[in-house]
């Protein structure tokens, strides 16, 4: 199974520009790269996907590499309600299982 | 309005007992998910159904069972199997591949089991 890779955690200054990354060197053709976001005690929710292009949304910007063997979830100016754990998965005809890694904890400092 | 609902929010139950959290969507999904979730730790996959009346194992089955009669429903059952059941559940669900084009997965708000 294509698997992500991500660090476990990451600090940011509110307002400033957040730069999350995600490692995944087996993703196949099919796969897409999806981000959830998930703040304490809720469930996940959907934050962006893409596939090869660089992507936009009211939330967030996903940078996707040339080779898509990684990709950068990109919060423009991070508040402090976007301090949460950020997961990112592929999606495709091999992953509907849709299986999540530990993600990264981004805090956000005032 | 359309949503994926779990409940209760909150479940208590004595050791050895089994216990059955309910998951409900009407989104029109044909998959369907069920997560564990432990204090600081990732989403861990115990199952998922594809379509109704098929459903298959993820990484923690050991313990769990579903069923999956209505596309709309997929209740999870915490068995007396299950040695360590205390933790937060979460269900999901999404358009299955090959249905249209990749689309995001809808959560609830988790089910909090536990077990004394």
């Amino acid at each position: 199974d294509a698997k992500t890779t991500q660090p476990n955690s990451m600090e940011s200054n509110e307002e400033e520009p957040v730069h999350l990354p995600c490692n995944h060197s087996t993703i196949s053709g099919t796969d897409y790269i999806h981000w959830y976001r998930q703040l304490p005690s809720q469930g996940p929710e959907y934050v962006i996907h893409g596939l090869t292009s660089n992507v936009n949304n009211r939330m967030a910007s996903l940078a996707i590499a040339e080779d898509r063997k990684s990709s950068t979830l990109i919060l423009h100016r991070a508040t402090l309600r976007d301090a949460a754990v950020y997961y990112c998965i592929l999606r495709g005809y091999n992953n509907n299982d849709m299986r999540f890694g530990a993600g990264t904890r981004l805090t956000v400092k005032p | 309005d359309g949503g994926i609902t779990q409940s209760p929010k909150y479940l208590f139950r004595k050791e050895g007992q089994n216990v059955t959290l309910s998951c409900e969507q009407n989104l029109n999904h044909d998959a369907m998910y069920w997560y564990r979730q432990d204090p600081g730790q990732g989403l861990r996959l115990i199952y998922y159904s594809q379509i109704v009346n098929d459903f298959q194992k993820g990484d923690i089955a050991e313990g769990y069972s579903v069923s999956r009669e209505k596309k709309e429903s997929f209740p999870l059952t915490v068995t007396s199997a299950q040695k360590n059941p205390t933790a937060f559940y979460l269900c999901a669900s999404s358009i299955a591949w090959g249905q249209g084009r990749n689309t995001e997965a809808f959560f609830g708000q988790g089910t909090r089991l536990t077990v004394v």
